[in-house]
């Protein structure tokens, strides 16, 4: 199965500071086939990118993904206070379909 | 306004099975496949396999093969995931959710909680 990892594992921004998230694949995932979801406490996950780097609906500009093969990225370019969560990227070019561990965003 | 409404909170003891709803709203059921996630307290999302509920076919996760089934019922738009030989390992909140790669909607959650 492709794991993912994430990194950092916790990330202490500022609001209006830019947060870069990293999730690196075990082997390519070709089609771009990856996604990334937002978490709040005691919610399901939302999901905010598929494809690498197309947004969902109804999600802010300020949040972009990119990359490709093994390396992809989440950037959200100005942290608002509702933005404090744990975020996970996710294949989906394979079965089992795996998460990467999370990273937290946390208020600094 | 799609929504995916599951079945309340359960507590079993290790050994008993659990079968948990998901009904949805806003779409036929029959137009998507419907996956199956769970999350153990404190720690990250784990896939549990879906069911194309047009024609039934599953995929399951290795490691829950031959404990979990998944069905749907189209005349009530409800999506079903039963698991079982409960173990405390299966404690957590389960999810349904939408579609089969990326998961778009998403159920609020049912807590199985496992304790003697």
């Amino acid at each position: 199965e492709i794991v993912l990892t994430q990194s950092p594992g916790t990330l202490s921004l500022s609001p209006g500071e830019r947060a870069t998230l990293s999730c690196r694949a075990s082997q390519s995932i070709t089609n771009n086939y990856l996604a990334w979801y937002q978490q709040k406490p005691g919610q399901a996950p939302r999901l905010l990118i598929y494809g690498a780097s197309s947004r969902a609906t109804g999600i802010p500009d300020r949040f972009s993904g990119s990359g490709s093969g093994t390396d992809f990225t989440l950037t959200i370019s100005r942290l608002e206070p509702e933005d404090f969560a744990v975020y996970y990227c996710q294949q989906y070019i394979d079965s089992p379909r795996t998460f990467g561990q999370g990273t937290k965003v946390d208020i600094k | 306004q799609i929504h995916l409404v599951q079945s309340g909170a359960e507590l079993k003891t290790p050994g008993a099975s659990v079968k948990v709803s998901c009904k949805a709203s806003g779409y036929a059921i029959i137009t998507y496949g419907l996956s199956w996630l769970r999350q153990a307290p404190g720690q990250g999302l784990e896939w549990m396999g879906w069911i194309s509920a047009d024609n039934g076919k599953t995929n399951y996760a290795e490691k829950l093969q031959g404990r979990v089934t998944m069905t749907t019922d189209a005349s009530t738009n409800t999506a079903y995931m039963e698991l079982t030989s409960l173990t405390t390992d299966d404690t957590a909140v389960y999810f349904c959710a939408r579609k089969t790669a990326t998961f778009d909607y998403w159920g609020q959650g049912t807590l199985v909680t496992v304790s003697s």
